[in-house]
């Protein structure tokens, strides 16, 4: 089955102990992504992936950094989490986002204490 | 900077209506326009997606126009049903085709 896969799908932790959520497409996708949701904010993009080794900033970089090592993988690392993080995460995923439908994950529901 | 607007911020329906759903951004300098559908506790799910140079895509009951000199799409709903009750997202994707800039979505009830 396509999918998108993060994990975990719930994460409770403590200010700055760092912290990785996984995210992995099994459709070959070029293209992934990560968002946070928040209420009143809608949908901000943290950071994005073109392909292997080519990832750039979104609107909301700060205190995230990612990888793309390997074509399926696209972790979200926070390195010194902050409460102002708790939020609910998306990563997602297209073969082109310039022409073909974004996948997306089930999401994370982080909260930072 | 790209802005998505998305009016109502919510809709409640009785069962069977016909219904309207509006997108404004305000750079028209767009790539494509697609519109989700977010279930509670879910991740999104994509149901169109339309290409600059499209003036709308259908599927099944639903259908989205794009009018991207005015910065406007709208999503109709045919028929509508209990089921559809979700919140409703579009997303603008830029020129540079790296980017997504959602609206804050309409949430939709259909009532039996």
């Amino acid at each position: 089955e396509a999918q998108v896969t993060q994990n975990p799908r719930y994460l409770i932790t403590v200010t700055g102990k760092k912290l990785t959520v996984t995210c992995s497409q099994n459709m070959n996708h070029e293209y992934m992504s990560w968002y946070r949701q928040d209420p009143g904010l809608g949908l901000r993009q943290i950071y994005y992936s073109m392909n292997v080794e080519v990832t750039d900033k979104g609107d909301v970089p700060e205190g995230y950094k990612v990888s793309r090592k390997e074509k399926r993988n696209f972790p979200l690392i926070l390195e010194s989490p902050s409460p102002n993080q708790t939020s609910l995460y998306f990563c997602a995923s297209s073969l082109s986002v310039r022409s073909e439908k974004l996948f997306f994950g089930s999401g994370t529901q982080l909260s930072v204490l | 900077k790209q802005e998505v607007t998305q009016i109502p911020a919510a809709l409640s329906v009785p069962e069977g209506e016909n219904l309207v759903l509006n997108c404004s951004f305000t750079d028209s300098a767009i790539y494509n326009l697609q519109w989700f559908r977010q279930d509670p506790g879910k991740g999104l799910t994509s149901l169109l997606l339309i290409q600059s140079s499209q003036r709308e895509q259908t599927s099944g009951r639903l259908n989205a126009s794009l009018d991207k000199s005015s910065g406007r799409s709208t999503l109709y709903i045919a028929a509508s049903q209990p089921g559809d009750s979700a919140t409703y997202l579009c997303a603008v994707g830029n020129n540079a085709g790296n980017m997504l800039t959602f609206g804050g979505g309409t949430r939709l009830m259909v009532k039996p």
